[in-house]
């Protein structure tokens, strides 16, 4: 059984450009989170995607868009960049279902810079 | 809104001593809680979770953390630190089992001291 994984690991960006962040769940998995985390901060929810619908959002503006695949791999796009979205992006797989709690794992996170 | 205060940025233990992890949250309703552990270049990690019952709650590595919800609060313990828990400590909360979307504190570093 594989992990969670991100990619790409390290991503370096300028001003204005756009980005897409992929995310792989955990086997069995039909959840996926987004996070954003600022250097000495704590995750920021971004948003959630089951059974490839969007299922929440934070308090992030429209150019932080998202997409869940049939086989639940999610991506982020990011849209417009600014400095301010220079952070660690963790995406959180989960098996999801109404009411009921699943663990979930978090994959190491892509650095993205924007110079 | 849920938010959650983590009032101490850095701890500085010995090892083989006690710690303490201090989470305070703020929820009108009953919090769901957790603890998660960041080392350097992974993800992060569940320690242990709080939904309900018996407020003193045990996790993996043998940290335990007790709810109390007079005063809020929902601290991280463990009797006897290893040199390999220096790393960083998040509380999170969520308004239901739903934990994918958390709220997360802006974490506690850890550093342990030979």
């Amino acid at each position: 059984e594989t992990g969670v994984t991100q990619s790409p690991t390290h991503l370096i960006k300028t001003r204005g450009q756009q980005v897409t962040l992929r995310c792989s769940s955990q086997s069995g998995h039909n959840t996926v989170s987004w996070y954003q985390q600022a250097l000495g901060q704590g995750p920021q929810f971004i948003f959630q995607y089951y059974r490839e619908e969007e299922n929440g959002r934070g308090n992030f503006p429209p150019r932080f868009s998202g997409l869940q695949f049939p086989n639940y791999s999610s991506e982020l796009n990011v849209n417009a960049l600014e400095l301010d979205d220079s952070a660690l992006y963790l995406c959180a797989s989960s098996l999801g279902g109404r009411g009921s709690y699943n663990e979930q794992f978090f994959g190491p996170g892509t650095r993205l810079t924007v110079l | 809104a849920q938010s959650v205060t983590q009032p101490d940025i850095h701890i500085t233990v010995s090892e083989g001593a006690s710690l303490e992890l201090r989470c305070n949250y703020s929820y009108g309703a009953t919090p769901y809680l957790f603890w998660y552990v960041q080392s350097p270049g992974q993800g992060l990690q569940l320690l242990l979770k709080y939904f309900s019952g018996d407020t003193l709650v045990q996790g993996i590595k043998g940290f335990e953390a007790e709810f109390k919800r007079s005063q809020s609060s929902f601290n991280l313990r463990k009797p006897s630190v290893h040199w390999s828990d220096a790393a960083e400590y998040f509380c999170a909360v969520a308004i239901n089992t739903n934990a994918g979307k958390s709220t997360f504190g802006d974490g506690t570093t850890l550093t342990v001291k030979p």
